[in-house]
């Protein structure tokens, strides 16, 4: 596609279930990354891909959060047993490779609400 | 680890004015790069502007330019000839360079929320 893609655009749930939120990154991308947004902060880091495998999975909160990237494109972030402060807004980003100031395209997020 | 810092939580401006938006950092590294993201309510960030370290010379792109202070890791974003759809949230955010896993990760700052008035 054009841009990176994020679906879906909004998800409500119930406090300690689980979801899933899916991304699409811009074609060709091996580099995407997931990043957490609270409301009126800046995005916080949670994961990097480079290609298949996660190069840095440094900034995942515990361990209820999981990424995935099977076969190098789609990813898709998931939370089991949810809780109220896992309500934001996530956002995905990818770039051609994670070097140097390549610039990093994000998608318009998921916004997650828990309740 | 690194930190982004910008301490203007809220900016306003005239249309057709300038106004500049403050950032600093704190990093150990030497080599980086500094970045200065626009967030409409759309939610989409988008760059406005980039900064390579080992550049002396401060980045421009048509009406957004940077200061950039390497020695005092400040990095501020100037709007010249402020349009209403420049309204937004914008982010200052730092890349390291330096490789290993960590290189790719963006470091953001908590953001300034720019209004333009007609």
């Amino acid at each position: 596609g054009a841009g990176v893609s994020q679906t879906p655009s909004n998800k409500v749930t119930e406090k300690g279930k689980y979801v899933e939120l899916r991304c699409d990154p811009i074609s060709g991308h091996t580099a995407l990354y997931w990043y957490r947004q609270s409301l009126g902060q800046g995005p916080e880091f949670l994961i990097y891909f480079q290609g298949t495998g996660a190069a840095d999975d440094s900034g995942l909160p515990n361990d209820r959060f999981f990424a995935v990237r099977p076969e190098g494109s789609v990813s898709t972030l998931k939370i089991q047993r949810t809780e109220r402060g896992d309500s934001a807004v996530y956002l995905c980003a990818s770039s051609i490779h994670g070097r140097g100031g390549t610039e990093a395209f994000f998608g318009q997020g998921t916004r997650l609400t828990v309740v | 680890a690194q930190t982004v810092t910008q301490s203007q939580p809220e900016m306003s401006v005239q249309e057709a004015e300038t106004v500049t938006l403050s950032c600093t950092y704190d990093t150990s590294e030497s080599d980086y790069y500094l970045f200065w993201y626009k967030q409409p309510p759309s939610r989409q960030m988008i760059l406005v502007i980039r900064q390579e370290a080992y550049k002396q010379q401060n980045a421009t792109e048509n009406r957004f330019s940077v200061n950039f202070q390497k020695a005092a890791k400040s990095f501020s974003l100037k709007i010249s000839d402020s349009q209403l759809g420049d309204a937004a949230m914008y982010f200052c955010a730092y890349r390291d360079v330096a490789g290993g896993t960590s290189y790719g990760k963006l470091t953001f700052g908590q953001g300034t929320i720019l209004t333009v008035h007609p």
